[in-house]
This record gives structure tokens, C-alpha cells and sequence, in this order.
């Protein structure tokens, strides 16, 4: 089943306790994505990523970071989280091509004490 | 950057009438538009899409329509049911990977 798979789903973590939300999708695609979703705000862009090694900011990428070594696996890295990242985060993916909507996968609430 | 507003915050409609949601951007670049539901705990869904050489896409009882001079593209659903009830995204893509959404609008279907 093509799918983006998220991991933990829920996450409670105190400040400053660096962690990692993992992404991986099976469908071979060359564009994934990280977006926090808060009450109000919609879904807010945080990094992207073109291909493997090839990453770029979003619109709120301050406390955040990325990598891509993997054209399958996106993690995004919280080295000091603060309240203000408590937020629900969903990972998606999509191929190449004109347009094309993103899959999105389950999304990890994330809750910082 | 790109920026997409979104009207209005919550849509209330009883089982049978018609809804429509209505976004504008600002990036006359953007060319292609994704629309998302998403329901309650579920991650979004896209539902409907268009590109921006064309003006109006139809899926059963869900279209959209583009008018790329003033910029807004609208989503309407047509004899709504309560399954309908969720949050619904519209998204403007510049073809940058940059998907921008809007804040989102909560339809509720009355029975």
C-alpha cells in the first residue's frame, strides 16, 4: 500500500530534550515535506526537500532542522524544543511532475512541557 | 511569497444545500491548486485539484473553478451530506514546492 508512514503519533518531550520525528514513504518520490498544523493557522510549511541532499526552508523553519540522505526517509529534528513548537506535524510527499497533490501521512502531536 | 486567504472560517449547511468555499492568492505565479478535507484526528486528504490552464474541474458533486485574473479559485459541493462535515484546505503551489494553504474552513452538514 503506497503510504507516508509517521512515527511516534503522539509525543510528550520536555524543553530542551532534542528529538526526532521520523518520515518514510514507499512510492518513490522525490519531493517531501514537513507542516505543523495549529488551531487558526492552517498548515504552515516548515522544510522541504527536492531530492536526496537537497533541502530548503519553508515559512517556519526557525527550531527545526532536516535531512534527506535517503530519497525514502525525511526525519525532522527538534535539538532543543521549546513550548511554542507543541503543535500537530504531518510529513508528505509527492512526485515529480505539473503540480500533483501531496500524500500526507498520519501526523505526530507533539507536546513540549 | 505567496499568500492564500480563505472564506469563511466556518460554513454551516443543512443536509442538501450547497457549499462554497472561496480562496484568493497573491502569486500570480502559482499555477496549480489542490483542495484538502480533512476529518476530525485524520490527516488531510486531497480531494480535488486544478491546474492553471483551466477553469473549472468537476468530480461528482465537487468542482472547482479557477479565475486566474483576479486571482481566487472556489471549491463548491453540491447536495451536501453529513459525511461532507470536516475542515476544508484550499492550496496554492508556484511550482517551487512552496504549497501554501489557507487557514481552512469547518463545514458543518445539519441532518
Amino acid at each position: 500500500e503506497a503510504q507516508v508512514t509517521q512515527n511516534p503519533r503522539y509525543l510528550i518531550t520536555v524543553t530542551g530534550k532534542k528529538l526526532t520525528v521520523t518520515c518514510s514513504q514507499n512510492m518513490n518520490h522525490e519531493y517531501m515535506s514537513w507542516y505543523r498544523q495549529d488551531p487558526g493557522l492552517g498548515l504552515r510549511q516548515i522544510y522541504y526537500s527536492m531530492n536526496v541532499e537537497v533541502t530548503d526552508k519553508g515559512d517556519v523553519p526557525e527550531g527545526y532542522k532536516v535531512s534527506r540522505k535517503e530519497k525514502r526517509n525525511f526525519p525532522l529534528i527538534l535539538e532543543s524544543p521549546s513550548p511554542n513548537q507543541t503543535s500537530l506535524y504531518f510529513c508528505a510527499s509527492r512526485g515529480q511532475g505539473l503540480g500533483g497533490g501531496y500524500t500526507f501521512g498520519s501526523g505526530t502531536r507533539l507536546t513540549v512541557v | 511569497g505567496e499568500n492564500v486567504e480563505q472564506h469563511p472560517s466556518t460554513l454551516s449547511v443543512q443536509e442538501g444545500d450547497s457549499a462554497v468555499i472561496k480562496c484568493t492568492y497573491s502569486d500570480s505565479a502559482s499555477n496549480y491548486f489542490p483542495w484538502y478535507k480533512q476529518e476530525l484526528g485524520k490527516r488531510p486528504q486531497l480531494i480535488i485539484d486544478i491546474r492553471s490552464n483551466v477553469g473549472e474541474k468537476k468530480d461528482q458533486r465537487i468542482a472547482v473553478t479557477l479565475n486566474k485574473t483576479a486571482k481566487h479559485f472556489s471549491l463548491h459541493i453540491t447536495e451536501t451530506q453529513p459525511e461532507d462535515s470536516a475542515v476544508y484546505f484550499c492550496a496554492a503551489d508556484t511550482g517551487f514546492q512552496k504549497l501554501v494553504f489557507g487557514t481552512g474552513t469547518r463545514l458543518l452538514v445539519s441532518p
